[in-house]
């Protein structure tokens, strides 16, 4: 079945820290992989994706890495800021389909 | 980008109440959305697929009596929760996507349902 393990949280960083959020999935075929990323009272906006092994997902200094040989797509920034605190979502979507499937979750903090 | 519009964002009313949630795809057309709900702190659940003029795919353990979804044009789709109660409280999200195959998901803001 298809599934996103997500690494737990919350996670609190002084700004500018490096940021490594992980995440493995488990699914059948060549599914798609996204970051999505949800801040206070707000819905989810897609962060960055990536669509086939090897690819590498980035957008606003995040970048996400398709590893196919290790089912990962650990997410990671080098410098965070406080506008960064909100909580992330990793998630795939199966090869030929358009539903999600999302990890629990992982809330960042992210201090002066 | 794409923009899902989703009203409204906030309910807050009485137990037996009926709340209609509407998700609008505002440049683009949906022939398939999507309609989560998020419990405080946990991840977002599919509760169901709505599908242009045909009937929605709810997924196990989704009461299809208790969440009703229509989705009457390529630019609209309702989810109706019938007789809420308490429990029923909760974070609700909808997606549309684009066509094409992996294409993402565009969310909409989310509707906070609060049932006294």
């Amino acid at each position: 079945g298809n599934s996103v393990t997500q690494m737990e949280g919350p996670v609190t960083l002084s700004e500018e820290a490096f940021l490594t959020i992980n995440c493995t999935y488990t699914a059948t075929g060549y599914p798609s992989l996204f970051w999505y990323v949800q801040y206070p009272g707000e819905g989810l906006q897609l962060l960055l994706k990536a669509t086939k092994a090897d690819d590498k997902g980035s957008n606003k200094g995040f970048e996400a890495t398709y590893r196919k040989e290790t089912t990962s797509f650990h997410l990671e920034k080098g410098s965070v800021q406080v506008s960064d605190s909100a909580v992330y979502f990793c998630a795939l979507s199966p090869t030929g389909a358009n539903n999600l499937f999302f990890g629990t979750g992982t809330r960042l903090t992210v201090i002066p | 980008g794409a923009v899902v519009s989703q009203h409204p964002s906030r309910v807050i009313c009485k137990s037996g109440t009926s709340v209609k949630i509407e998700c609008r795809s505002l440049d683009f057309q949906a022939t398939t959305m999507f309609w989560y709900r998020q419990f405080p702190k946990q991840s977002l659940m599919l509760m169901a697929t709505s599908n242009e003029g045909s009937k929605a795919t709810y997924e196990q353990g989704v009461e299809k009596d208790k969440f009703l979804i229509n989705h009457a044009s390529l630019t609209l789709s309702t989810l109706t929760v019938t007789s809420a109660h308490p429990e029923d409280s909760s974070f609700y999200i909808c997606s549309a996507g684009g066509s094409g195959r992996n294409q993402p998901q565009h969310f909409g803001d989310g509707t906070r349902l609060s049932i006294l």
